[in-house]
This record gives structure tokens, sequence and C-alpha cells, in this order.
């Protein structure tokens, strides 16, 4: 069954630091997104993209974020100075189908990057 | 996108049907319903899908009524390995936006 896999499973950065998550959706998606959960609290929206653009973000990602699908197979979230409260899973997940009124956009997720900041 | 209420949490023991029920009074006409499910330290996985009346798959059941108000999930013959957080949702946005409540913690018990 096709799976969407992220790299690493576990990672550990400075205050300050920049951090590179990285993604490889489901081959055939076109719809890719990032979502993540802080422990012990709600899955939460960041970001959608599709055609290398965003098509939406949320209030969460600010200027220190940015996403980036840089070749056909990989999807990129980067954090351009970390802070303790970025501590959390990250999760990318993509879709099939397009988001919209009659579209069923089943999204599927990755296992996660457990993002630590000290 | 259509606000949902499910319960906090639910106890089963291994070989019962779990029904987990969720509300969704403003569910607007073209949405489906969608349930995810997430294991600890894991991202959610999709479970099953339907706009009305009953869909099934190899995994679990989904029932929703003619008004669609609501909807249950259905698993039949838990066991331990289906110890998880169950997420209802409704609808999704132009850009794709899912929107996760707390969702349903279901623990099974030997």
């Amino acid at each position: 069954e096709p799976e969407v896999t992220q790299t690493p499973s576990h990672q550990v950065t400075q205050m300050g630091q920049e951090v590179i998550l990285r993604c490889v959706p489901i081959s055939n998606h076109l719809y890719f997104y990032w979502y993540r959960q802080i422990l012990g609290q709600k899955v939460e929206f960041l970001v959608s993209f599709y055609n290398n653009e965003i098509s939406e973000k949320s209030e969460i990602f600010d200027d220190q974020f940015s996403v980036e699908r840089p070749d056909g197979s990989n999807f990129t979230l980067k954090i351009r100075s970390t802070k303790l409260e970025d501590s959390a899973m990250y999760f990318c997940a993509s879709s099939a189908n397009p988001p919209g009124l009659l579209s069923q956009n089943i999204q599927y997720f990755g296992a996660g990057t457990r993002l630590s900041v000290l | 996108l259509a606000k949902t209420t499910q319960p906090i949490s639910m106890d089963s023991y291994e070989g019962q049907e779990v029904n987990i029920t969720c509300s969704h009074n403003n569910i607007a006409t073209n949405d489906y319903i969608t349930w995810y499910q997430q294991f600890p330290s894991q991202g959610p996985r999709f479970i099953i899908q339907g706009y009305k009346t009953k869909v099934t798959n190899e995994v679990a059941s989904l029932f929703i009524p003619a008004d669609r108000k609501s909807s249950t999930l259905s698993l039949p013959r838990v066991s331990l390995s289906d110890t998880a957080v169950y997420y209802c949702l409704v609808g999704v946005n132009q850009g794709g936006k899912l929107i996760f409540g707390q969702g349903t913690e279901l623990s099974v018990k030997p």
C-alpha cells in the first residue's frame, strides 16, 4: 500500500537554528499538506500546497515557515529560526483529489517527525 | 466547515462492537463525513468516508441517517490494537484544510 514517508523521525535542535523536515508524498498525489500536533493537543493545519504554490496557510504558518517541492518527489517544511514552542510532531499529508465542494479529498498522513527544540 | 461533537472517551472490551457517534448539525449539502484513527505518536490514518446511508469497508462501517446531522462509526469485534483516538471530520474548505477536534479516545481492555 502506498504511503507518505517522513524523515527524520526525530529531530533535535537548538533554539534559533534552522530545520528542514522532509516528506515524500504518495507518488501520484498532487496536493500536499503540513500539520502539527503539540503534545496532548489537537492536530493543527499549517499549510496546503498545490502546483508549486501555497493554497492556504494558517495563522501558525508565519514568516519563519516555508514549504518547497524541490523536485518531483520531495516536499519540505523549513523553520528558519526555531523557538521552544515549535516543539511538536509535524505531519505531512497528501491527497489525489483536489479539495473543494464536491471532492472527497481523502488525505493520507505520514508517521510524523518529532521536533524537539532545546 | 461543520462543527462536530463526539464523546471524549469510550471504554470497551475485546470482541465487542463499538459505536462512536458524531453530531454535525450544520453539515452542508456537499459535505462528506470522514473518520480518521490516530495511535500515539503516529499520524492520523484514514478509516472511512461517506455521504449518506451506509458505507462499509474491511475496517469499519459508517451509518448516516437521512438528515445527515449525525453519523456513527461502527467497529466490529474490537481488539486491543484498536485502542486509539478516533476523529470525525465533516467537509473540507477550498484550501484543503482539515479541522481536527479532540476526537474520541477509545480504550479497549482485555
